[in-house]
């Protein structure tokens, strides 16, 4: 069955540090993954998402994400935190139907 | 581009009473339209597609006769929440396809929190 794990409920980093976000899939076929960002009380907004190509993806607000196919990873990363990153975070997966499949979600806090 | 809007934002209705939700594709096309619901703190799961001018396909478990679902135009789908209970109180976000290709993006509406009394 097609799922997405996310294993980490709640981060915390401090405001300038590095952030990596880890997600995992289950899905028979080449993924198209996604990563997207929910600020309280609002919709989806998209980061970034990997069809194919190039492994490493770019996305808005200077996040990327690596695809690994032999770990079955799709890990958003940032360089550097703002305060304003602080959100609730989801991966998803979409499936041959064109429905997305969504981890659990990882909420993120920064501390100043 | 793509925005999509949803109204209301927030509604309190009482218990027994029914509920519109409309999800409106602002300045595209959309042939995809799918209804998701979101508990506190809790991730997305989806309820229903619904493509224009077709019923809606609906997951397991969910309730067709209590979610009514229409897709009148390629610009406006609404979801109507029937004799509405507590349990029913939930943030209802919906999403737009501009095209039904596999891998076309989906453009998420800001959602609409139900609070049943």
């Amino acid at each position: 069955a097609q799922s997405v794990t996310q294993p980490d409920i709640h981060i915390t980093v401090s405001e300038g540090a590095s952030l990596e976000l880890r997600c995992n899939y289950s899905y028979g076929a080449t993924p198209y993954l996604f990563w997207y960002v929910q600020s309280p009380g609002q919709g989806l907004q998209l980061l970034l998402k990997y069809f194919s190509g190039d492994t490493l993806v770019q996305g808005i607000k200077g996040f990327e994400a690596e695809f690994k196919r032999s770990q079955s990873s799709f890990n958003l990363r940032k360089p550097s935190v703002h305060w304003s990153d602080a959100a609730e975070y989801f991966c998803a997966v979409e499936n041959r139907g064109g429905k997305l499949i969504f981890g659990q979600g990882t909420e993120l806090s920064v501390k100043p | 581009g793509a925005v999509v809007s949803q109204h209301p934002s927030r509604v309190i209705c009482k218990s027994g009473t029914s509920v519109k939700i409309e999800c409106r594709s602002l300045d595209f096309q959309a042939t995809t339209m799918f209804w998701y619901r979101q508990f506190p703190k809790q991730s997305l799961m989806l309820m229903a597609t619904s493509n224009e001018g077709s019923k809606a396909t609906y997951e397991q478990g969910v309730e067709k006769d209590k979610f009514l679902i229409n897709h009148a135009s390629l610009t406006l789908s609404t979801l109507t929440v029937t004799s509405a209970h507590p349990e029913d109180s939930s943030f209802y976000i919906c999403s737009a396809r501009a095209s039904g290709g596999w891998g076309s993006e989906q453009y998420f509406g800001p959602g609409t929190r139900l609070t049943v009394t």
